[in-house]
């Protein structure tokens, strides 16, 4: 079983609407989690992190944590076609930034 | 203001070539890393430099070697380049435990 699991899509959204990322770990000690976006070709960008359950929002993204139920979230509203990327999941079991685990990605296609 | 700057960003090498990947930060960053991404495996850890002077193995450290030769830069080495290393490499940096700042990457081949 992978320890950061993603779909790996894709998932495809007409622009304007709300595209919801999922994202589950195994490692129930989990810290802190990370959401990165990579186009393709480039190099991974972090856009969010979040540390303790509830939401965080910056802008058009809101990430979400449930900790009792492995579970983190990536929302983005008002969903634009540059947002067309694969999202990253990463979960730190401990808090050390070496033992980052990342999952393998979700391709998120928005349509105009 | 740079960030993470990885060279070269494309590589070709035969079978037994060695080559030096080079990267360097401007952030002032204690830690940096390598990771390599290949197609259905994710991001995987090569290496990594917790601060200036350590250096320790990562999930697939087999057939590389770092130097970690001051603060701002970190360097990776294959020393004989096997078909299994065609991949793309990235360096990384951060500070904590928070989100790592990724360089630009290099896509190597291995024929």
């Amino acid at each position: 079983q992978k320890e950061v699991e993603q779909n790996s899509g894709p998932l495809s959204v007409p622009e304007g609407a709300i595209a919801s990322l999922n994202c589950t770990y195994s490692d129930r000690g989990s810290q802190s989690f990370f959401w990165y976006r990579q186009y393709s070709g480039k190099s991974p960008e972090l856009i969010m992190s979040i540390y303790s359950n509830g939401d965080k929002e910056d802008g058009r993204f809101t990430a979400q944590l449930n900790k009792a139920s492995q579970y983190v979230s990536l929302l983005i509203r008002d969903s634009q076609p540059s947002d067309s990327a694969t999202y990253l999941c990463a979960v730190n079991p401990d808090g050390t930034a070496s033992k980052l685990t990342f999952g393998t990605g979700t391709r998120l296609q928005v349509m105009l | 203001n740079a960030g993470v700057t990885q060279t070269p960003k494309f590589q070709v090498l035969k079978t037994g070539q060695s080559m030096t990947l080079q990267c360097a930060q401007d952030m002032n960053h204690n830690s940096m890393y390598w990771y390599r991404q290949d197609p259905g495996m994710g991001l995987r850890l090569i290496y990594y430099s917790a601060s200036e002077g350590t250096t320790d193995k990562g999930e697939v450290p087999n057939g590389y070697n770092v130097s970690r030769l001051n603060k701002r830069e970190f360097s990776l080495r294959l020393e004989s380049a096997a078909p299994s290393q065609t991949s793309v490499y990235f360096c990384a940096s951060s500070e904590g435990q928070g989100g790592l700042f990724f360089g630009s990457g290099t896509q190597l081949s291995v024929l």
